[in-house]
């Protein structure tokens, strides 16, 4: 799977977009973008995955630039509760259930209220 | 549905001591993973199954480790015998090719003395 790199911190105002960026250079053709979080002392939690194109969904959007070497999570009214350290994870197999999951260090993100 | 449990949610236990870690994903699921995070090495995969079958156990980083699962709703990771350094949170995931994403457990809090 393609390396990624994230920012180690971020701050962000509560209620403004929250943009995490991640550069995944090497990624391949057939490998999706996921993005996971954990909140302190959980478990990893799934937010959302692409391919090619923009996705969204009720928690976040997915920025794939257009050559695929990058990406952007946006969470779009940022709350307390959305702190938390990002994961954003380059995999081959498509489907939870497809192989394990490599994290990387992620991004600490802290909503300042 | 009660999502992945995982079982004792804390374990402190003495060098040398048997150690075992259990876990029942969610029904329906069959892949089902296990993962380790320290501070010092992050959130790393240990071993993961699918449909009972151990697929991939290049993570389990010594002969100390096993992991079974022995049906669909029940897993368990043993360390014998156990060291410090195995001091970690340690978490059960359950998935399946259908689905886009991994379910994490609460953990598992082990401190090896």
């Amino acid at each position: 799977d393609a390396k990624t790199t994230q920012p180690p911190s971020m701050d962000c105002a509560e209620g403004r977009a929250a943009n995490l960026p991640c550069n995944h250079s090497t990624i391949s053709g057939n490998e999706y973008v996921y993005w996971y979080r954990q909140i302190h002392s959980q478990g990893p939690q799934y937010i959302i995955h692409g391919l090619k194109n923009n996705e969204t969904n009720e928690m976040a959007s997915l920025i794939i630039t257009e050559d695929r070497k990058s990406s952007t999570l946006i969470l779009p009214h940022a709350t307390l509760r959305d702190t938390a350290v990002y994961y954003c994870i380059v995999r081959r197999g498509r489907g939870g259930g497809a192989d394990g999951l490599t994290f990387g260090k992620g991004t600490h993100l802290i909503i300042q209220p | 549905d009660a999502g992945v449990i995982q079982s004792p949610r804390h374990e402190v236990t003495e060098m040398g001591q048997e150690v075992t870690l259990r876990c029942k994903p969610i029904s329906g699921h069959n892949s089902l993973f296990w993962y380790r995070q320290t501070m010092m090495r992050g959130l790393e995969l240990l071993i993961y199954f699918n449909n009972n079958v151990p697929i991939d156990d290049s993570g389990m980083p010594e002969d100390r480790f096993s992991a079974k699962m022995p049906n669909a709703s029940f897993s368990t990771l043993k360390i014998q015998p156990s060291e410090p350094r195995d001091s970690a949170v340690y978490f059960c995931a359950s998935s399946s090719r259908d689905l886009n994403e991994q379910f994490f457990g609460p953990g598992t809090r082990l401190t090896v003395l």
